[in-house]
């Protein structure tokens, strides 16, 4: 079946650096990914939607010059996350949906555990 | 209103239990529904997806009810393994996004 791949799984870095995530869909093409976050005992929360050779679309709240989104092909989409600071500590989570007719499954990467300290 | 709710319990239940979860959503265009499974710490797998006519898998029966703008979970014979976070997912704009609901905690206790 469909797999996402992202990487790292996990990540400690002190704050003020930046983080970059990556999210890979394995055998099928993805013109669009997802982009999610999710703080301890709370659902997940989109934050962006990654278009392939287009901007991302952004969620209300979401700071597009903190969370920079590069989908620079059909199988790969970054999230980088610049000057992190201990609260954007969280499980980030990309997936992706594979089209075709009937409730097509969205795929999840296995998820990045940021900690900022 | 959040565009979909659901009751984010927890639901605590003895072996061999049937437990139902809902979820509404909010928008009456929305056209795919599905209920997700999260082991904590893991990524969300999908564990059924959500027909008009209702469908079941096992132990397992999702219900969609257009009219009033809901889907139910179903669970049969509760397993300690079905103990996990349950999240309604709704796609409502017939693209690729997908949203989801806060999620359900489920525990089964021997």
């Amino acid at each position: 079946g469909a797999v996402v791949s992202q990487h790292p799984s996990r990540v400690i870095c002190k704050s003020g650096t930046s983080v970059k995530i990556e999210c890979r869909s394995l055998d099928f093409q993805a013109t669009t990914m997802f982009w999610y976050r999710q703080f301890p005992k709370q659902s997940l929360m989109l934050m962006a939607t990654s278009n392939e050779g287009s901007k991302a679309t952004y969620e209300q709240g979401v700071e597009k010059d903190k969370f920079l989104i590069n989908h620079a092909s059909l199988t790969l989409s970054t999230l980088t996350v610049t000057s992190a600071h201990p609260e954007d500590s969280s499980f980030y989570i990309c997936s992706a949906r594979r089209l075709g007719p009937g409730n097509t499954e969205a795929f999840f990467g296995q998820g990045t555990r940021l900690t900022v300290v | 209103r959040k565009e979909v709710e659901q009751d984010p319990g927890p639901f605590n239940v003895p072996e061999g239990a049937t437990v139902a979860f809902n979820c509404t959503y909010s928008n009456s265009a929305s056209q795919s529904f599905f209920w997700y499974r999260q082991d904590c710490r893991k990524e969300p797998k999908l564990l059924m997806s959500v027909y008009s006519s209702g469908n079941e898998d096992g132990r397992f029966t999702a219900q969609l009810n257009r009219a009033s703008q809901y889907i139910s979970l179903l669970i049969r014979d509760s397993k300690l393994s079905d103990s996990a976070t349950y999240l309604c997912v709704v796609n409502p704009y017939n693209n690729n996004d997908m949203r989801f609901g806060a999620g359900t905690r489920l525990t089964v206790k021997p």
